[in-house]
């Protein structure tokens, strides 16, 4: 069965970076886009961007522009999505999640909390 | 970016009755290939989002009958005929047209 499994929970210092891991199984890794999205404490739900696990090729959200990097090991079947120079609003859970290009996101990862606290 | 708007942002319902939520798009979601770039989620308390809904109106596997979505171009609909308990939680629309995705704000459906 389809499982994408997430990284643990993790607590950083204001301008640290965070890399978090999203390790899929159960279906050819290639084939499905990864998209990254957060939600801040009692908040919404906000696009981040995603990857071709395919041939590595990124889309990010313009507000992450810069700050956001992904990528992918496709002998782990493993992405990663690293912030830099976090702040305080970067603490939330992010979610990894994929899709078959133009037909939805149909499965999440259990989430992976990141706190940024001085 | 296409900016999605729901209504409203709170719903609380008696169960047994019916529920109905709205999403609009600043720019019409209808593809040349005549689907609507248009999904529904629901996200129960403390777990990960989950679709119900997808292209504006087919229900995705394993979900209940009394969900369905309707709409198209810039609005849409989200109704459930009878709501039970296990519907609480908050409902996102999103917009898949474009490569930069996009969710509205989120609607709370709580039982009465």
């Amino acid at each position: 069965q389809v499982q994408l499994v997430q990284s643990g929970a993790e607590v950083k210092k204001p301008g640290a970076s965070v890399k978090v891991s999203c390790k899929a199984s159960g279906y050819i890794f290639t084939t499905y886009y990864m998209h990254w999205v957060r939600q801040a404490p009692g908040q919404g739900l906000e696009w981040m961007g995603k990857i071709n696990p395919s041939g590595g090729s990124t889309t990010y959200a313009q507000n992450f522009q810069g700050r956001v990097t992904m990528t992918r090991d496709t002998s782990t079947t493993t992405v990663y999505m690293e912030v830099s120079s976090l702040r305080s609003e970067d603490t939330a859970v992010y979610y990894c999640a994929r899709d078959l290009g133009g037909n939805p996101i149909d499965y999440w990862g259990q989430g992976t909390l990141v706190t940024v606290s001085s | 970016d296409i900016v999605m708007t729901q209504s409203p942002l709170s719903l609380p319902v008696t169960p047994g009755e019916p529920a109905s939520i709205s999403c609009r798009s600043s720019q019409s979601l209808l593809y040349s290939n005549g689907y609507n770039y248009l999904h529904w989620y629901l996200q129960k308390p403390g777990q990960s989002p989950q679709l119900l809904i997808y292209m504006g109106s087919n229900r995705a596997s394993g979900v209940p009958d009394r969900f369905s979505g309707s709409g198209s171009g810039t609005d849409f609909t989200l109704k459930i005929s009878r709501v039970e308990a296990e519907d609480v939680g908050i409902y996102y629309c999103m917009q898949a047209l474009q490569t930069r995705i996009t969710f509205g704000q989120g609607t709370r459906l709580e039982i009465k």
